[in-house]
């Protein structure tokens, strides 16, 4: 069974530009789930899909970022317009329920470097 | 709210020496915690979970954590590390509703030869 894989690996981009990450869960994996880790901090929740709906996007920084998850199968997340503080690893991870006993399994993150 | 601490960010042992990567939770009810861990380029990995059942739970690889109510501590251990065990270590707290994972800021574990 494949894992959770994130597209791309790295992107390198001018400020202001655009950038779209994506995610693809596990197949059968209901919710969907973005996190981003900022240089020298913690791994912080960002949103949370069940499906195509948004459950929680609590931890969204800013309206420059916009996540969704079409058809409830895979989900991006774009950022426009690129700023420098928008720099680091941004994990998706996926689960086939919501329960706080779950594991949510994670991706391989995509990094992100705002010039 | 859910915090976790993690005590070291960086843990240095030579091969074949115990392992203890320690960790303190906040919660206000009966948590879930996990530890996960990240190698270099790879995704993270679950270790183990503790979801109030057994207070010692066994995870992957030889790792294992002890759920200590008393002390709020989830400390992971290990008898004796391998060079392959040289990674970066979060310990994490769910939220109640479980949609939200809450990480402590990681721990390096580096081994020596």
């Amino acid at each position: 069974e494949a894992g959770v894989t994130q597209f791309p690996s790295h992107s390198v981009i001018e400020k202001g530009q655009t950038v779209t990450l994506r995610c693809d869960p596990i197949s059968g994996h209901d919710n969907l789930y973005w996190y981003r880790r900022v240089m020298g901090k913690e791994i912080k929740f960002l949103l949370h899909f069940v499906k195509e709906s948004k459950q929680d996007e609590s931890g969204m920084p800013n309206n420059r970022f916009l996540a969704e998850r079409t058809g409830g199968t895979y989900s991006t997340l774009k950022v426009q317009p690129a700023e420098l503080e928008d720099s680091g690893v941004y994990f998706c991870a996926s689960s086939p329920r919501v329960a706080s006993t779950d594991t949510q399994y994670f991706g391989p993150g995509t990094r992100l470097t705002v010039l | 709210a859910q915090s976790v601490t993690q005590l070291d960010s960086h843990v240095s042992v030579s091969e074949g020496t115990p392992v203890l990567l320690r960790c303190n939770y906040s919660s206000s009810y009966s948590p879930s915690l996990f530890w996960y861990v990240q190698h270099p380029n790879k995704g993270l990995q679950l270790l183990l979970k503790y979801t109030s059942a057994a207070t010692l739970v066994k995870g992957i690889n030889g790792f294992e954590a002890e759920f200590k109510k008393s002390e709020t501590s989830f400390h992971l251990t290990k008898p004796s590390a391998h060079m392959s065990d040289a990674a970066e270590y979060f310990c994490v707290v769910s939220d109640l509703r479980g949609n939200k994972l809450v990480f402590g800021a990681g721990t390096i574990l580096r081994v020596k030869s």
